[in-house]
């Protein structure tokens, strides 16, 4: 079945430490790939998104993600994570032709100071 | 200026009462989705309106989901005899355009938390 695939229900990391959070999708052609950020009581941020072009996509608040075809992939990382980074973060897709977000289950970021 | 806003923020209803929710997106944005949010179904896409284009309601789960959106601004998500299945945060987002093309970005409001007892 076609899916978003977020391999890591829940991540715990020390402040400071690097992050790299999972994403893969399983559509025959590349669709626009997204990570969004919410935060506990709070509306979905979006915080960066690839279509095209360079793989290497920087986003807001110092994250960026990887788009690897081969892999089917885009993973979201950063390379030290503050306390207030803390959220839970969804991974989706756009099927080209298409006008709706699918997403991926989420993952549970819990950062120890 | 003003992000996307729905209420209530929170609604709690009886089993069988019929429940509207409220949208009203940014000023501009031509697009405006609904989504659920569910402890066991994650988040899933509802109902998708562009324009004055048919809407898309691929997402509806069941014919007691109905939407509309007037004047292409505000939009209703009515909820006819609702179960307790139907509990869920009912997150709505707009863009400028739609995904598909230019691939606009989604703002979305804060949700309504729907508890239905």
């Amino acid at each position: 079945a076609q899916s978003v695939t977020q391999p890591d229900i829940h991540i715990t990391v020390s402040e400071g430490a690097s992050l790299e959070l999972r994403c893969n999708y399983s559509y025959g052609a590349t669709p626009y790939l997204f990570w969004y950020v919410q935060s506990p009581g709070q509306g979905l941020q979006l915080l960066l998104k690839y279509f095209s072009g360079d793989t290497l996509v920087q986003g807001i608040k110092g994250f960026e993600a990887e788009f690897k075809r081969s892999q089917s992939s885009f993973n979201l990382r950063k390379p030290s994570v503050h306390w207030s980074d803390a959220a839970e973060y969804f991974c989706a897709v756009v099927r080209g032709g298409y006008n709706k977000l699918i997403f991926g289950a989420g993952t549970r970021l819990a950062v120890h100071p | 200026g003003a992000g996307v806003s729905q209420s209530p923020s929170n609604k709690v209803t009886e089993k069988g009462k019929d429940v509207e929710l409220r949208c009203d997106p940014i000023s501009g944005h031509t697009a405006l989705y609904w989504y659920r949010q569910s402890l066991g179904q994650g988040l899933e896409f509802l109902i998708y309106f562009q324009g004055n284009s048919a809407p898309d309601k691929s997402g509806l789960p069941s014919d007691r989901f109905s939407a509309e959106r007037t004047g292409g601004s505000v939009s209703t998500l009515t909820i006819q005899r609702t179960q307790q299945e139907d509990s869920a945060v009912y997150l709505c987002a707009s863009s400028l355009e739609g995904l598909s093309g230019s691939g606009s970005e989604q703002y979305f409001g804060p949700g309504t938390r729907l508890t239905v007892t």
